[in-house]
């Protein structure tokens, strides 16, 4: 049974850096990807960026190039999403979703991010 | 960079009607590799279909997927009362991945 368990709920100000962690658990971390998608409140469904754990080779999507790094750490079979310059638009529920060929059919429970001053 | 535009923004319908739900893309979504999701308050999204036509395991066969190129649709039968929800779809045949921005399916 795959599971991503997700880090817990963060208050960050204005300017900060968040890092939200991902673990999976079930199935073998290295041989799929892992994307970060976030909702922002009221909102729908943003795509970040990936990573392919078995390569170490993230992309991103160009609105968030610079600002977030992916990374994933194979020995704990947790990926993590950092977001720097925080600003109060990126008060959202940042996801993890594990791709097999592109779509996810699992994801974590979500981490809500509040940035506010 | 591919966008996809849903409509309609809100389809109001009653348990047991038809629900038809568009997804357009701006340029052509490859091998038609074209998602839908299912999302409920509070809640992750839920796979529905993939391959722009296979269902996801456990999902009812009221829930169906169709088209290719840059026009697909998903068409739920008979609307049950836990299918009212927002649907969005993806496409993941190039980079950088993207969603539509969801339909919400309401109770009329």
């Amino acid at each position: 049974q795959v599971q991503l368990v997700q880090s817990g709920a963060e208050v960050k100000k204005p300017g900060s850096s968040v890092k939200v962690s991902c673990k999976a658990s079930g199935g073998t971390f290295s041989s799929y990807t892992i994307s970060w998608v976030r909702q922002a409140p009221g909102q729908g469904l943003e795509w970040m960026g990936r990573i392919i754990p078995i390569l170490g080779i993230a992309n991103y999507a160009q609105k968030f190039q610079g600002r977030v790094t992916i990374t994933a750490d194979k020995s704990t079979s947790t990926a993590y999403m950092e977001l720097s310059s925080l600003r109060s638009e990126d008060t959202a529920v940042y996801y993890c979703a594990r791709g097999s060929s592109g779509w996810y059919l699992h994801w974590g429970q979500g981490t809500l991010v509040t940035v506010s001053s | 960079e591919i966008v996809l535009t849903q409509s309609p923004g809100t389809l109001s319908l009653s348990p047991g009607e038809r629900a038809t739900l568009s997804c357009r893309a701006s340029q052509s979504v490859s091998s038609s590799y074209l998602a839908w999701y299912q999302q409920k308050p509070g809640q992750a999204p839920r796979l529905l279909i993939y391959g722009a036509s296979s269902r996801a395991t456990g999902i009812p066969d009221r829930f169906s997927g169709s088209g290719s190129g840059t026009d697909f649709t998903l068409t739920i039968s008979r609307l049950e009362p836990e299918d009212f929800a927002v649907y969005y779809c993806q496409q993941y045949g190039s980079s950088p991945r993207a969603f539509g921005q969801g339909t919400k399916v309401e109770i009329k």
